[in-house]
């Protein structure tokens, strides 16, 4: 049972590229999230999904999309990458809704866009 | 605009005392709490939670208080281990709509001394 994985550990993109950071899921959850942290700050919602074919925005989504098309997968792409998304970016998961259980991180992804 | 507040940046405590750190919010829709740890390279992780119907939650060495009039909760951890160390987020939530969205504080960094 392997949790959240997520990849690329470490990135590098040039201003203007583009990606895709990957996250699987093995617990059969239905919501996902997808975090991003900047340093000396907390964690900002990007997106989540309450189930696959279901999407929606959080906090901070632009910039970002994100499609789920399985209940294990929830990618984030970042398309025309801009220095502001220089961060580390975490998925979540959890069988109940957002706050009300425990979510379990992934690794995280650090992304540096230069 | 920061909802939930984490003022302390840093925290030293000796092995076996105990710590204490605090969380502050604004938003009066919070009505969940969770504390999640961090280790450096890693996601968060949950460590544990309160609803507002409850003023004091414990698990092992770790309690959570709230003190909703004053919109301040704590985490206490005794007896401290070196393995506390870490960064604690606390975060906040609504049960109703946005109950998809946590809001984290900044982090706590605790480390413990031997």
């Amino acid at each position: 049972n392997a949790g959240v994985t997520q990849t690329p550990k470490f990135r590098i993109l040039k201003i203007g590229q583009s990606m895709t950071l990957q996250c699987t899921q093995d617990m059969n959850h239905n919501y996902m999230y997808w975090y991003r942290q900047d340093p000396g700050m907390g964690l900002k919602l990007i997106y989540y999904s309450v189930g696959a074919g279901i999407t929606d925005k959080g906090e901070v989504p632009n910039g970002y999309n994100v499609s789920r098309s399985t209940t294990e997968d929830f990618p984030l792409r970042l398309e025309l990458a801009a220095p502001s998304q220089t961060s580390v970016y975490f998925c979540a998961s959890s069988s109940v809704a957002g706050g009300l259980g425990e979510q379990y991180f992934g690794p995280g992804t650090r992304l540096t866009v230069t | 605009d920061q909802q939930v507040k984490q003022n302390s940046p840093s925290l030293s405590v000796q092995e076996g005392r105990i710590s204490i750190l605090n969380c502050d919010y604004t938003n009066s829709m919070f009505d969940y709490f969770l504390w999640y740890k961090k280790y450096p390279a890693e996601g968060p992780t949950f460590l544990i939670s309160i609803s507002s119907i409850k003023d004091k939650n414990e698990d092992g060495r770790f309690t959570v208080f709230l003190n909703k009039s004053a919109k301040h909760l704590s985490l206490h951890i005794v007896p401290s281990q070196p393995g506390d160390s870490a960064v604690y987020f606390c975060a906040a939530t609504g049960s109703g709509a946005g109950s998809y969205q946590l809001t984290f504080g900044k982090g706590t960094k605790l480390s413990v001394i031997p």
